[in-house]
């Protein structure tokens, strides 16, 4: 079945430049999103890709897409402490009932240090 | 932009009882609306998914007389936890899909306790 993955963890200095990581296995994504949730809150989505880009930048944010390894990064520049939260990949392909199904990562947790 | 309103954001509740959750759609209309639960440091788990004016989605897995879903309507979902058990205390996150053809707009989460 469909299958996202991600580190679970990712510690860096604030100024410094984050980037975290994201595999997945469905290759008829039609688009791969990257969510934002801060703790005890829902999720807010950050960013968004079609699967036939290969990058989209967004002021601070870099999304990466190699389509062929089926590999997803977003890169944060000048990190903030305020960017601490968990970060959630994710791909939307269509269901079995020809809906939308939307498949999570399980977050990498960004920490941000002063 | 596209605001989704859930309510309670939490809730204690005894064991056996039913619990009710909603999510409403404030600014847009959504025909399609998801459920979704988060248990600790894991991901989000897709309970069901519900469409106006038809019954849900359920994935496998989730019992559909647990989990009540209505969807009456273009801008209201409701989730009914009922004769809830401790091991149903997790955090409940519903979304929708807006107008606009990406992402899904999502509901700030109901953390939900069993005692």
């Amino acid at each position: 079945g469909e299958d996202v993955e991600q580190s679970l963890f990712l510690s860096v200095r604030e100024g410094d430049s984050s980037v975290i990581n994201c595999t997945y296995t469905d290759s008829s994504s039609t688009y791969l999103y990257w969510y934002k949730q801060e703790p005890g809150a829902g999720l807010q989505l950050l960013t968004y890709i079609f699967s036939n880009m290969d990058m989209k930048q967004d002021q601070r944010l870099t999304v990466l897409l190699n389509k062929k390894d089926k590999h997803l990064s977003l890169r944060i520049a000048d990190t903030q402490t305020g960017d601490s939260a968990i970060y959630f990949c994710a791909e939307e392909g269509r269901s079995g009932t020809g809906g939308f199904k939307t498949i999570f990562g399980a977050g990498t947790r960004l920490f941000v240090k002063a | 932009g596209a605001v989704v309103s859930q309510h309670p954001s939490w809730v204690i509740c005894k064991s056996g009882t039913s619990v009710k959750i909603e999510c409403r759609s404030l600014d847009f209309q959504a025909t399609t609306m998801f459920w979704y639960r988060q248990f600790p440091k894991q991901s989000l788990m897709l309970m069901a998914t519900s469409n106006e004016g038809s019954k849900a989605t359920y994935e496998q897995g989730v019992e559909k007389d647990k989990f009540l879903i209505n969807h009456a309507s273009l801008t209201l979902s409701t989730l009914t936890v009922t004769s809830a058990h401790p091991e149903d205390s997790s955090f409940y996150i519903c979304s929708a899909r807006g107008a606009a053809n990406y992402g899904y707009t999502f509901g700030s989460g109901t953390r939900l306790t069993v005692v």
